[in-house]
């Protein structure tokens, strides 16, 4: 199985201030189709999760321009150019080249 | 609009199976996707289980695949989940998804307990 490895566990932002997450595949995630096949995810209390990602890069549709994802290979990361209150919750990234696996999650509260 | 409702008992007793089904509305199963299943323990992350496409083909998460059968009925566009040998382990809310993860059902919480 392909491990996939969050950093950190938690976070917690100020308002307006800038955050970003890391996560780390055991195994490269760049399919011969010549996609990556990344997601990230965002879990509010109580909701089910929510994509925000996919293909490492790609903003989901009605996502916030505030959300953006980056990296190849086997490093990623998940940045928010300026944290609101409504982006607290649970991130999780997952990837989907093998069967499909998902990081521990960090967890992000506000100040 | 993409649409997925789980449905099924809430409480199963240990040893027995589990089964449950997510309704798809919005969608033709069988216009493309696949479907899984992904679970979520109490207070913890979530586990992916299984996905199936609408011709049949399958994954299964290794450690639950000895347990676990995902099976699609295109004619009612919905799909549906057994895993037997319940223990507490096993108690979740289990949720269905269009492949890969999208659009996302409510969740449905089952309980294993006697």
């Amino acid at each position: 199985d392909i491990v996939m490895t969050q950093t950190p566990l938690s976070l917690s932002v100020t308002p307006g201030q800038p955050a970003s997450i890391s996560c780390k595949s055991s195994q490269s995630l760049l399919h011969s189709d010549g996609k990556t096949y990344l997601y990230w995810y965002l879990q509010k209390p109580g909701q089910s999760p929510q994509l925000l990602i996919y293909e490492a890069s790609r903003r989901f549709s009605g996502v916030p321009d505030r959300f953006s994802g980056s990296g190849s290979g086997t490093d990623f990361t998940l940045t928010i150019s300026r944290v609101e209150a409504e982006d607290v919750g649970v991130y999780y990234c997952m990837q989907g080249i093998q069967v499909w696996t998902l990081g521990q999650g960090t967890k992000v509260e506000i100040k | 609009q993409v649409q997925l409702q789980e449905s099924g008992p809430g409480l199963v007793k240990p040893s027995e199976t589990l089964s449950l089904t997510c309704a798809v509305s919005g969608y033709s199963i069988t216009s493309g996707y696949y479907w899984g299943w992904i679970r979520q323990p109490p207070g913890k992350g979530l586990e992916w289980i299984a996905s199936i496409y609408h011709s049949g083909i399958t994954y299964y998460n290794p450690s639950l695949r000895s347990r676990v059968t995902i099976s699609v009925d295109t004619s009612k566009n919905q799909f549906s989940l057994k895993l037997s040998s319940v223990t507490a382990a096993d108690t979740a809310v289990y949720y269905c998804a269009r492949v890969p993860p999208d659009y996302w059902g409510q969740g449905a919480l089952v309980t294993v307990s006697s």
